[in-house]
């Protein structure tokens, strides 16, 4: 499967727990983007890293939430001491290196953490 | 401030007739837009996407519009069918001072459409 590949898929864990959600990008595929979608609503972007680099953390809570995209192995999306605003689908995407002229990313299938 | 809005959070189409999908926005320098297809409980799906430089794209059923001076860009799907009912994400980029480009995203519209 070439495609943008996330796990867990579904993650329940205790509030004050950890959540770890990874995602392995497009083969050929050198930037991440992660997305949150809260019920009820649209996709709120979160951050966007190359390898070893973090282009724009914006859409990043200021706290419990970190994202890495190592040289070797998939990116991570943190939460530390999750509570139950966490609950959400947290989206990957890919990418080329987003071109001058536009370019296109690519969804995985996402992971839904519920805190209990 | 929603810098892309699609103002219709739900449509329904009767299939064989044509969906008519709207997106506005707000910033004269996004210069690149996609659509995607969400189904519940999986990611978005790139489905089209139009450049600045153009004002049509064509790809089997899909087609998209781009007005640039109303800021507004369509996608028409024709003819419809069941199969296509999901949510359809309007999402629009500019290149900023990094050289980096962000999609910033509509909330979306869910279509129905009824056999």
């Amino acid at each position: 499967n070439a495609g943008v590949m996330q796990n867990p898929r579904h993650l329940v864990r205790r509030r004050g727990q950890e959540a770890r959600l990874r995602c392995s990008p497009m083969k050929g595929h050198s930037h991440v983007y992660w997305y949150r979608q809260l019920p009820e609503e649209g996709l709120k972007f979160m951050v966007y890293l190359q390898k070893e680099n973090i282009i724009d953390e914006s859409g990043m809570p200021k706290e419990r939430f970190s994202a890495e995209f190592p040289k070797e192995g998939p990116s991570i999306l943190r939460i530390q001491q999750v509570v139950r605003g966490d609950s959400a689908a947290y989206f990957c995407a890919s990418s080329t290196p987003l071109s001058y002229s536009g370019n296109t990313i690519y969804f995985g299938e996402g992971s839904w953490l519920t805190v209990v | 401030d929603q810098q892309v809005k699609q103002n219709s959070p739900s449509l329904s189409v009767q299939e064989g007739r044509i969906s008519i999908l709207n997106c506005d926005y707000t910033n004269s320098m996004f210069d690149y837009f996609l659509w995607y297809k969400k189904y519940p409980a999986e990611g978005p799906t790139f489905l089209i996407s139009i450049s600045s430089i153009k004002d049509k794209n064509e790809d089997g059923r899909f087609t998209v519009f781009l007005n640039k001076s109303a800021k507004h860009l369509s996608l028409h799907i024709v003819p419809s069918q069941p199969g296509d009912s999901a949510v359809y994400f309007c999402a629009a980029s500019a290149r900023n001072a990094g050289n980096n480009r962000k999609l910033i995203w509509g909330l979306g519209t869910s279509l129905a459409v009824n056999p």
